[in-house]
């Protein structure tokens, strides 16, 4: 079957660098997504990479490698509304999304 | 700006009822999906449509139904409610197009007592 694999729980300090990585296993992904969830709120589009390599949007990068089913959210300048839940999906053939579990981001002063 | 939204934020409802969560977007986006969320669970699909009067089941499709009636109204119906149905549900539209990005709802979150 298909899965994302995430870690459940990250911390990290204020100002610094994160990374939350996202393994797969699957076949036949078109892309990988990431999504953050605030507590009390509904998910909202972070990303998406359709190829290999890095895309950056602002403070957040993601990267997708698929010959390692690999990818990962990089987020710079850590901000305390940084803190949420983090979704890694992939895009399979019918267009549907298969989600991780989430990684919920504790960001301390 | 796109919207999607959701008949209600809050709901309690007894064992046994029947129940009816309403999604309507604005964005004349082909595919609509209804999901759940439990801690810990992440988001796990219980059915999508792709189309007027499609519908596919997605991984917990059991004790739900669905109707899409118009392009825009994507409704999840429980049947008979029971507690193991209490959870956050959450509607999301999509283009059929890269990036594939999902607008979501604001969630109804559904008490069974």
């Amino acid at each position: 079957g298909q899965s994302l694999e995430q870690p459940s729980e990250v911390t990290a300090v204020e100002g610094a660098i994160v990374q939350i990585n996202c393994t797969y296993q699957t076949s036949g992904f078109y892309g990988l997504s990431w999504y953050q969830q605030h507590d009390g709120g509904a998910p909202t589009f972070l990303s998406y990479n359709a190829l290999d390599g890095l895309e950056e949007t602002g403070r957040f990068s993601s990267f997708l490698s698929r010959s390692d089913s690999y990818g990962y959210l990089l987020l710079q300048e850590l901000q305390m509304k940084d803190s949420a839940s983090y979704f890694c999906a992939g895009t399979d053939s019918n267009y549907q999304l298969i989600w991780g579990a989430g990684t919920k981001l504790i960001i301390k002063p | 700006d796109v919207k999607v939204t959701q008949s209600s934020r809050y709901l309690v409802k007894r064992t046994g009822e029947k129940v009816f969560l309403e999604c309507v977007q604005d964005m004349d986006h082909e595919n609509m999906f209804w999901y759940r969320q439990d801690p810990g669970l992440g988001l796990r699909l219980i059915y999508f449509s792709y189309d007027v009067k499609m519908k596919e089941k997605g991984d917990i499709p059991e004790g739900y139904s669905v109707s899409r009636e118009k392009k825009e109204r994507f409704s999840l119906i429980l049947e008979s409610a029971s507690t193991n149905q209490t959870s956050m549900y959450l509607c999301a539209s999509t283009r059929r197009e890269a990036p594939y990005e999902q607008y979501f709802g604001p969630g109804t979150r559904l008490t069974v007592t």
